[in-house]
This record gives structure tokens, C-alpha cells and sequence, in this order.
């Protein structure tokens, strides 16, 4: 089984509609990561947490939230989904000591129609 | 803002060459430094990490440190088809959980 699980691994919506996408993870580690690729653009971090107490914001929050719901889930929502939110979404974990590397799920394919 | 750039490519080489690939960053509080490698519509792999300066290998992979010039580069031997990939170089301080990414260059080895 994977450490990190992604689900769905596609979801194609509509405009307006609420979506919530799921990870959760066997590593053990604190730290847990939400990001967002889209093409020429590399990775752009939406959303970090480091226990369930303890969330913040990344460099492109507007439109999503989170919740920690425990050490090994975290979920991502989008609220109400636009098309330029049609992106592919990873999740991604780290470990205990700052500059450890970060290991990602297999990713979320989302299109917004 | 900190930066990470990498070259977008592709970067082309034969089959059994040398692949180099180059990443720049505007952070000189950079302290840990990343190459992941990630397939068309996969998930990003970490390949190499590297903390200090100089040169640190594994297999074919071999990853170079120069924080006084601000570039990390990943040099890949005997290239394989593979290979074929995009390689993102990932950047972070030692006070941070947060990665910096490029965008990402697009390897591309010829049988």
C-alpha cells in the first residue's frame, strides 16, 4: 500500500460545486502538505499543517481550506469550484526535522467544467 | 520573493551520455536542497538531497552544491530512455517546512 493516499485520483465537476479532496498517510510524520501543479507552473503550495492544532496558509490559499482531522488526514476543499482551479493536486508529508525531505501522494486529477 | 529557476528545456541527450541539469535560487538562507523527478502525470520522486557544499553521489545520479554562486545542478551517467522525465529541484531553509520548487526541466534521452 502507498504511504500517502489520494482520493478521488480524478474528479471532473461543475462550476459552483463543493469539492473535497483526501489524503492520508502511513509515514508517521507531522507535517503534511497541499499543493497544486499546473502546466509550466511547478508546484504551488495551497496549504501546510504541522499537528492538528496547527494550520497555515501557503502561497495560494484563496478559494481553498483545509481541515487536520488527525496526525495521519488531511483534507482539502474547495468551496464553491471554478475552472481555474482545474489543476492537478498533490498531497505531500514531511518529516520531524526542518529541511527533510517531503514525499508526495500519486495525485488528484481535477477538472472543473 | 525566493526563487528556484530551472531551465524549462527539453534537454536532449543520447543514450549513455551525461545529462546535466542546472537549478538556480535567490535565497542565500537556502540550507537543504532537492531533486525529484516526476513522470508525465505522476507524482514527484525525490532522487537526491544535498546539504553541503560540493558533491554528493548515488549510482548514477550525482548532485553538485555551490551556495556561493547559488546553484545546485544534478548530473545523470550512462543516461537511459528511462530517464525520460521532468527533474524539479526543490529548495528550503533550514528554518522552514516549506519547499520552494522550479518548474521543472524536461529530460529527454534518445535511444
Amino acid at each position: 500500500d502507498a504511504d500517502v493516499t489520494q482520493t478521488p485520483r480524478n474528479r471532473i465537476t461543475k462550476t459552483g460545486k463543493r469539492i473535497m479532496l483526501e489524503c492520508s498517510q502511513t509515514k508517521g510524520h507531522d507535517r503534511m502538505y497541499w499543493y497544486r501543479q499546473d502546466p509550466g507552473l511547478g508546484l504551488r503550495l495551497i496549504y501546510y499543517s504541522f499537528d492538528v492544532k496547527d494550520i497555515n496558509k501557503g502561497e495560494i490559499s484563496d478559494g481553498y481550506s483545509v481541515s487536520r482531522q488527525a496526525q495521519a488526514k488531511f483534507s482539502l476543499s474547495l468551496e464553491s469550484a471554478i475552472p481555474n482551479q482545474t489543476a492537478l493536486y498533490f498531497c505531500a508529508t514531511g518529516g520531524t526535522l526542518a529541511g527533510q525531505p517531503q514525499h508526495f501522494g500519486d495525485g488528484t486529477r481535477l477538472s472543473i467544467l | 520573493q525566493k526563487e528556484v529557476e530551472q531551465n524549462s528545456g527539453p534537454l536532449s541527450v543520447p543514450e549513455g551520455a551525461i545529462a546535466s541539469l542546472n537549478c538556480t535560487y535567490s535565497d542565500r538562507g537556502s540550507q537543504s536542497f532537492f531533486w525529484y523527478r516526476q513522470y508525465s502525470g505522476k507524482s514527484p520522486e525525490l532522487i537526491m538531497f544535498i546539504y553541503s557544499n560540493g558533491d554528493k553521489e548515488d549510482g548514477r545520479f550525482t548532485a553538485q552544491l555551490n551556495k556561493a554562486s547559488q546553484y545546485v545542478s544534478l548530473l545523470i551517467r550512462d543516461s537511459q530512455p528511462s530517464d525520460s522525465a521532468t527533474y524539479l529541484c526543490a529548495v528550503s531553509e533550514d528554518s522552514s517546512y516549506k519547499l520552494i520548487f522550479g518548474s521543472g526541466t524536461r529530460l529527454l534521452v534518445r535511444p
